[in-house]
């Protein structure tokens, strides 16, 4: 069964600083996907990234980047130069070959910055 | 942009009651999917459906029910609403062709008395 952890619950950090919410994984395809979600408080989760299998390099995105690591199995996310908009629950999520349209959640990691 | 409407914001229905949550999209997208969020759980898989009429159990199907008769709305039911259904409930959309991503509505807060 596929089995996403986020064993950070919440993050609090001032402003400015860098923040890394991990992620590890479980699974026994080959095949598969990772995602990570932000939901903001108004509600509505918002797709970030997408990292399959196959593909470990890390993905820079402005102040965001991913660090994929086969070997680990762990997909973390780390956020330079933090800023108060970036507060938000973040979701990592992992898609199998076998139930493709069924993503498998982790737990979230609620993430405060404080200015 | 793509819009996955739910129709409530806010819910609340009492021990017994037959519940309807409403969701639509406007983008033409093949699945739907509604899932419950639960401090501490993360999002669960409820029902998923990839066609008009068709649909599959998720992982916590038990006292639910879906129906999608149009491609654009995908309906969750609580047949007979219970107290731990409590929950924040979400909607999301996506094209068919595997790993795409979820879009999704902004959620029903139910509250179950």
């Amino acid at each position: 069964a596929q089995k996403v952890t986020q064993a950070q619950t919440e993050i609090s950090v001032v402003e400015k600083e860098d923040v890394t919410l991990d992620c590890v994984y479980e699974t026994r395809d080959t095949t598969y996907y990772l995602f990570w979600y932000k939901q903001p408080p108004s509600g509505e989760l918002v797709f970030l990234i997408r990292r399959n299998s196959f593909d470990e390099q890390n993905e820079i995105s402005g102040r965001y980047s991913w660090n994929f690591q086969k070997s680990t199995s762990s997909f973390n996310f780390t956020i330079t130069a933090s800023q108060v908009v970036d507060s938000a629950v973040y979701f990592c999520a992992l898609s199998e070959e076998a139930r493709a349209q069924k993503l498998a959640f982790g737990q979230g990691t609620r993430l405060t910055i404080n200015p | 942009d793509v819009k996955v409407t739910q129709s409530s914001r806010y819910l609340v229905k009492r021990t017994g009651e037959k519940v309807f949550l409403e969701c639509v999209q406007d983008m033409d997208h093949e699945n739907m999917f509604w899932y419950r969020q639960d401090p501490g759980l993360g999002l669960r898989l409820i029902y998923f459906s990839y066609d008009v009429k068709m649909k599959e159990k998720g992982d916590i199907p038990e006292g639910y029910s879906v129906s999608r008769e149009k491609k654009e709305r995908f309906s969750l039911i609580l047949e007979s609403a219970s107290t731990n259904q409590t929950s924040m409930y979400l909607c999301a959309s996506s094209l068919t062709g595997g790993y795409s991503p979820l879009h999704f509505g902004n959620g029903t807060r139910l509250t179950v008395t």
